[in-house]
């Protein structure tokens, strides 16, 4: 039921920064976007979430279009640990709290 | 953030045999927790969700009775995998949330995934 689209894969170099697009053109009012990612063989971990305004944490920076239809992480300066699967989820409010992770983006930062 | 520990790691069980996979919250209770399934270069697939003091909602194409889930206490959930198969060989993911966050702002917090190969 994953309700994003993210492009399969994208390379980033070292200390530069790292913009991981998301569409999620049929998000409803009151949904969520949320970004885990997943290092291989880990768990995911929680990146940041938003509903409309952009937000900032220690560990990225979440973009969200005024249309909400679209939104964009960006990891400020990426370091070779940032290399991993990076999922947007958008989380309806309704329907228990599960989250349906799509097929995601595999980042690799390039030393 | 909040700790979900899962226990094991990892199993190497024979073929037929059960195994159970155990999801703690650490820090926090949770009356929902959540596990999923990845195959190798898949995503995650979301297979059920465990309520505390009640029966586990299964997703479409889950079947209940091959993947018992016990969900007892506030800070415990166990996922058994009756009658291991081969093709049951995957990395199983729990998650929870803290129930006392809010409904639709509470991040899920993810075990270390527990990795079970089937002989």
């Amino acid at each position: 039921d994953a309700k994003t689209t993210q492009p399969t894969s994208m390379d980033c170099a070292e200390g530069r920064a790292a913009n991981l697009p998301c569409n999620h053109s049929t998000i409803s009012g009151n949904e969520y976007v949320y970004w885990y990612r997943q290092i291989h063989s880990q768990g995911p971990q929680y990146i940041i979430h938003g509903l409309k305004n952009n937000e900032t944490n220690e560990m990225a920076s979440l973009i969200i279009t005024e249309d909400r239809k679209s939104s964009t992480l960006i990891l400020p300066h990426a370091t070779l640990r940032d290399t991993a699967v990076y999922y947007c989820i958008v989380r309806p409010s309704n329907t228990g709290n599960q989250f349906y992770f799509g097929t995601g983006t595999s980042l690799t930062v390039i030393p | 953030g909040a700790v979900v520990s899962q226990h094991p790691s990892w199993v190497i069980c024979k073929s037929g045999t059960s195994v159970k996979i155990e999801c703690r919250s650490l820090d926090f209770q949770a009356t929902t927790m959540f596990w999923y399934r990845q195959f190798p270069k898949q995503s995650l697939m979301l297979m059920a969700t465990s309520n505390e003091g009640s029966k586990a909602t299964y997703e479409q194409g889950v079947e209940k009775d091959k993947f018992l889930i016990n969900h007892a206490s506030l800070t415990l959930s166990t996922l058994t995998v009756t009658s291991a198969h081969p093709e049951d060989s995957s990395f199983y993911i729990c998650s929870a949330r803290d129930y006392l966050a809010g409904v639709n702002t509470g991040e899920l917090f993810f075990g270390e995934g527990s990795r079970l190969t089937v002989l």
